[in-house]
């Protein structure tokens, strides 16, 4: 029973570098999101996805892209990584729109990325 | 622009005494509300919510309160138990959007034995 699994956990990347990160989860959940917490600022939206081929921006999308080619897999891009970009990067998903029973939103142990 | 703000960054309590964390939102468009509670090193588990349609929802120790007209919601625990150390998001979306969750700020909780 895996729920939601970010690769990698850790990466340091420098300035400029690219990387994916994947998320994967086993709960046939339409919707998928990506989040990104820093300190003082809570967990914020980078970009989500409906459902399988959708994907829509979230609260701080800029310098990130997304891609929903399978339903079971949301991933997050990191063109030119620049130093503004290290935090800890959260996946989530849900069987539909957190707004009723049973419609939690279910989230990965997250990814701790630098860039330096 | 913060849409959903925590203003106390921690609370520390006492075990078996009761825990209370705030939240504000400035949206009044949002109409269901939600708790989530992180341990370090580990995402997010959801806790409870509540719609906008009541003031009061309960889950065993767990009580929140809306209160519309203030655009205030806060979460009660009850008793208190070191088990409770965490950080605690409240979290903001609205019915025709409820793939958007914002979320607050976090506010650890540090309960003493």
């Amino acid at each position: 029973n895996a729920g939601v699994t970010q690769t990698p956990k850790f990466r340091v990347l420098k300035t400029g570098q690219s990387m994916t990160l994947l998320c994967a989860q086993d709960m046939n959940h339409e919707y998928m999101y990506w989040y990104r917490q820093d300190p003082g600022m809570g967990l914020r939206l980078i970009h989500y996805s409906v459902g399988e081929g959708t994907t829509a921006k979230g609260e701080v999308p800029d310098g990130y892209n997304v891609s929903r080619l399978k339903k079971q897999n949301f991933l997050l891009g990191l063109e030119s990584a620049a130093p503004s970009q290290t935090s800890v990067y959260f996946c989530a998903s849900s069987y539909s729109a957190v707004t009723g029973g049973n419609t939690e939103a279910f989230f990965g142990q997250g990814t701790r990325l630098t860039v330096v | 622009d913060q849409q959903v703000k925590q203003n106390s960054p921690s609370l520390s309590v006492q075990e078996g005494r009761i825990s209370i964390l705030n939240c504000d939102y400035t949206n009044s468009m949002f109409d269901y509300f939600l708790w989530y509670k992180k341990y370090p090193a580990e995402g997010p588990t959801f806790l409870i919510s509540i719609s906008s349609i009541k003031d009061k929802n309960e889950d065993g120790r767990f009580t929140v309160f809306l209160n519309k007209s203030a655009k205030h919601l806060s979460l009660h625990i009850v008793p208190s138990q070191p088990g409770d150390s965490a950080v605690y998001f409240c979290a903001a979306t609205t019915y025709n959007q409820g793939g958007k969750l914002i979320f607050g700020q976090g506010t650890e909780l540090s309960v003493k034995p």
